[in-house]
């Protein structure tokens, strides 16, 4: 069984900083996806960034960005250029063995 | 956001009640997923349908009854749920469920969310 851990369950952002939200995680698979999701308040979630498993590279999505440490087991989120609709919660997610698993997700809010 | 539908968005019922959660997808895909998100917790997968068979039930209790006429559509059937029951239900749809690489991503629904009184 695959685990997904989000440690921090709030944080808060200047508007225009830079934030970085971390994530590990703990599979037996080799081949599996590593996925971000935001959840506006009372809105759909939406997928943000993702990356595969055997890609060395860090997956970016304009100021999306990832830190992919495949031996650390570590999925931290970057958000470069905060802005005020980037508060909400962000979910870390793990995808192996035909089976998507989930954080406990964290809040972020944004200060103007 | 609208590839992914659910309706209706907010439901309030009694134990002792029957209704059904729709949702229904426009993305072309042949797997749909059912979730439940409640407060504090992580998202807990309910049920799996690929190509319109069930692949994966996780323990959930016989009261949710899950239906899947064809790979747009997604229900899930209620009756006799408890306060606990409470939650938004979140559907999600992928290209294939079956773990092939690259069909993986899913697209979620706005959720519906229940009150179970």
């Amino acid at each position: 069984a695959q685990t997904v851990t989000q440690s921090q369950p709030e944080m808060s952002v200047q508007e225009a900083e830079t934030v970085t939200l971390s994530c590990t995680y703990d599979t037996s698979e080799s081949d599996y996806y590593l996925f971000w999701y935001k959840q506006p308040p009372s809105r759909q979630m939406i997928l943000v960034i993702r990356q595969e498993a055997y890609k060395q590279q860090n997956a970016t999505e304009n100021r999306f960005s990832v830190n992919f440490q495949k031996a650390a087991k570590s999925f931290s989120l970057k958000i470069s250029d905060s802005q005020l609709g980037d508060a909400a919660m962000y979910f870390c997610a793990c995808r192996a063995n035909s089976k998507l698993t989930f954080g406990k997700g964290i809040t972020l809010s944004v200060r103007p | 956001e609208t590839g992914v539908t659910q309706t209706p968005r907010h439901l309030v019922m009694g134990m002792t009640n029957k209704k059904s959660l729709k949702c229904e997808q426009h993305l072309g895909h042949n797997a749909m997923y059912w979730y439940k998100q409640s407060a504090k917790k992580p998202l807990e997968l309910m049920f799996v349908y690929n190509f319109k068979e069930q692949t994966e039930n996780n323990s959930v209790p016989s009261r949710f009854s899950p239906e899947c006429p064809n790979s747009s559509h997604l229900f899930l059937h209620l009756h006799t749920l408890q306060p606990e029951d409470s939650a938004l239900y979140l559907c999600a749809s992928s290209q294939d469920a079956s773990g092939v690489r690259g069909t993986d991503t899913q697209y979620f629904g706005p959720g519906t969310r229940l009150t179970v009184l």
